[in-house]
């Protein structure tokens, strides 16, 4: 078993859409909680980082965590194409400071 | 601010050939990590070095991969020799943190396209 699951898609929305994006996990060492978007053929960059349990939100992104289900989510308002990437779940225990990824979920939103 | 560069950005070799890429981190930045993303995947964590100490290598294949950082700064990575299956994006991140921070943001640069033939 994997230590970080995430549905690959790819999810096609049309634009305006609500998406939501969940990533579930094994290991309750993980306590920070992080979603990093990756364009084609850039590196990752951060979008929302949540530590231990709780809600975040920013603009149009809000990240969810529930430490008692494992489950961490991101909601995406108002999809915008630009919003058209691979969207990562990271995730850090409090004894390494490496991220341990999902394999990312591909997301597509129509114009 | 400048980000975290590479280079080469794409590479393509034959197996058992040998190959190494670079990376400069963002200026100040105590802890360098290297990551291996292949197609379809997220990023693996490779090799962490925090200064030039290294502090994480646990899944760094070390029978063919080798990795350093000079003063502290630049590092290189290096495949030797090479296999079918090192096909995959090579990424290297940077964060500030000298020490601890769990929530350190790490900062990506666009990777090296290693392709093995």
């Amino acid at each position: 078993q994997k230590e970080v699951e995430q549905d690959p898609g790819p999810l096609s929305v049309p634009e305006g859409a609500i998406v939501s994006l969940n990533c579930t996990y094994s290991n309750s060492a993980f306590q920070y909680f992080m979603w990093y978007r990756q364009y084609s053929r850039k590196g990752p960059e951060l979008l929302m980082y949540t530590y231990s349990s709780g809600n975040k939100e920013d603009g149009r992104f809000t990240a969810q965590v529930d430490k008692s289900s494992k489950y961490i989510s991101l909601f995406i308002r108002d999809s915008q194409p630009s919003d058209s990437a691979t969207y990562l779940c990271a995730l850090m225990d409090t004894g390494r400071r490496a991220l341990t990824f999902g394999s990312g979920t591909r997301l597509q939103v129509q114009p | 601010e400048a980000g975290v560069a590479q280079s080469p950005r794409y590479k393509i070799i034959e197996k058992r050939q040998s190959v190494a890429f670079w990376c400069n981190p963002i200026s100040g930045h105590a802890t360098l990590y290297w990551y291996q993303q292949i197609l379809g995947q997220g990023p693996k964590l490779l090799i962490q070095f925090q200064n030039n100490g290294v502090v994480d290598d646990s899944q760094l294949p070390k029978d063919r991969f080798s990795a350093e950082r000079l003063k502290g700064v630049d590092s290189t990575l290096k495949i030797q020799p090479a296999k079918l299956e090192d096909s995959a994006v090579y990424l290297c991140a940077s964060s500030f943190a000298p020490s601890g921070g769990g929530g350190d943001e790490q900062f990506f640069g666009p990777g090296t396209r290693l392709t093995v033939l």
